[in-house]
């Protein structure tokens, strides 16, 4: 099993508070991901980062924002909450290379705004 | 741009019985991987399988194998011996020379006792 970290677990917060999902993974891997994912639905691709101080927009556009200061660490960051942020936010990392570019995934973070 | 498409939503088999789960994909790349990942209720998702495209053998991982069919852009799962800790949503995903992976919507799969 992959060692990749994601806390909160849950989270219910109300509407306008500033909420950071923590994400961190301890293979040293240099690519980091967020996805988001509804109940029984797809995973959609919101954040990308191939190493340090590397960011971009996925797929998906979102409000959130994210940083990579280090490698093992890839926080999310909604400035403001709404409900339309209600969902399950999937954090996952590989390594470079498209030989062994297989994802990882965290347990995931299941935010609620109400 | 790539697609994945999963056509059964929810599929049920007996515990000990086999079953195969579709997936095709659109892709113009010659180099490419597929995965199968599983994800049960409430649980982490999962990597089952991953095929290369350049390989012409089906991967297998003891009970679960591929059925790889590049020119017909096919990628199916086989779960032989089905076990009740089988029942997950099991989710196809592409990735490409973008190193982006795009999943399909998933097929839910039940195992009954």
């Amino acid at each position: 099993e992959a060692d990749i970290y994601q806390t909160p677990r849950y989270l219910v917060i109300g509407t306008g508070k500033k909420i950071t999902l923590e994400c961190s993974q301890t293979m040293g891997h240099d690519k980091m991901y967020w996805y988001q994912q509804d109940p029984g639905m797809e995973l959609h691709l919101i954040h990308y980062s191939y190493g340090v101080n590397s960011t971009e927009k996925g797929d998906l556009s979102s409000e959130s924002t994210v940083s990579r200061i280090r490698t093992e660490h890839f926080p999310l960051t909604l400035e403001s909450a709404r409900p339309s942020h209600t969902s399950q936010y999937l954090c996952a990392s590989s390594e470079s290379g498209l030989s062994t570019d297989t994802q990882y995934f965290g347990p995931g973070t299941r935010l609620t705004v109400l | 741009a790539q697609t994945v498409t999963q056509s059964q939503p929810e599929m049920s088999v007996q515990e000990a019985e086999t079953v195969t789960l579709s997936c095709t994909y659109d892709t113009s790349e010659n180099n490419y991987y597929l995965f199968w990942y599983k994800q049960p209720p409430s649980r982490q998702m999962i990597l089952v399988i991953r095929q290369e495209a350049y390989k012409q053998q089906n991967a297998t991982e003891n009970r679960f194998s591929v059925n790889f069919q590049k020119a017909a852009k096919s990628f199916s799962l086989k779960i032989s011996d089905s076990q009740l800790g089988d029942t997950a949503m099991y989710f196809c995903a592409f990735l490409g020379s973008n190193y982006k992976l795009t999943f399909g919507k998933g097929t839910l799969l039940t195992v009954n006792p």
